[in-house]
């Protein structure tokens, strides 16, 4: 009964690897996000979908590419990855931006990517 | 204009005293205030949110005080449990967006 859910839920890996992180949510929801928490505990936003429609798309590098094969999964890969992406990423889902009440935002048990 | 900050980064607080983090935004289009609870090796988990409108919001042992006018906000969390460790963020954001723009954290440690 996980309402969002990561895999995996460790990573570690080799600078210049490509890898993906998946999320599903059962929530019915129609938004779904990746925020990445670095290691000072600090979250910010990188991608937000509508329905599989990209609505938010922070200043992050073109490595980084979300995909959302339906309103229910939304992943993310990453090219080329460097040290300095090590971090933990965190899935989240809400109801539809701008319906009532669409502004809760249930987050995953995240993804620790290590890279070294 | 964007930022939310937050303070203390750290709080150490007795069983049953009071916990008071505190959050300060400058962007006044903010509309949607929430409260994360984040435990260690856990995602955050939404514990309590206001809108501008109204200046508290109670629920259990948690209330949000909100000054509209000094554009800020706090948490109380009254007789704070050792349960009750966890970093905790406020947030704020233009609800009809989806974007969340998360304070610092407060790193909560409550003595038995």
């Amino acid at each position: 009964d996980t309402a969002v859910s990561q895999t995996p839920k460790y990573l570690v890996t080799q600078m210049g690897n490509d890898k993906s992180i998946k999320c599903e949510q059962n929530l019915g929801h129609d938004t779904m996000y990746w925020y990445k928490q670095d290691s000072k505990k600090f979250l910010k936003i990188m991608f937000s979908y509508n329905n599989k429609e990209l609505i938010i798309n922070e200043t992050v590098p073109n490595r980084f590419s979300p995909k959302s094969p339906d309103k229910a999964h939304l992943n993310l890969h990453i090219n080329s990855l460097e040290l300095g992406d090590s971090a933990v990423y965190f899935c989240a889902s809400s109801p539809l931006v701008g319906r009532q009440g669409a502004y809760e935002q249930y987050f995953g048990p995240g993804t620790r990517l290590t890279v070294t | 204009q964007q930022q939310v900050k937050q303070s203390p980064q750290s709080l150490i607080v007795q069983k049953g005293g009071i916990s008071i983090i505190n959050c300060a935004y400058e962007n006044t289009a903010f509309d949607y205030f929430p409260w994360y609870q984040q435990f260690p090796g856990k995602g955050p988990a939404l514990l309590i949110a206001i809108r501008p409108d109204v200046s508290e919001k109670k629920e259990g042992r948690f209330t949000i005080s909100f000054n509209k006018s000094a554009k800020q906000f706090s948490l109380h969390i009254m007789d704070s449990q050792p349960g009750d460790s966890a970093t905790y963020f406020c947030a704020a954001s233009i609800s009809n967006t989806g974007k969340l723009i998360f304070g610092q954290g407060t790193t909560l440690q409550v003595k038995p």
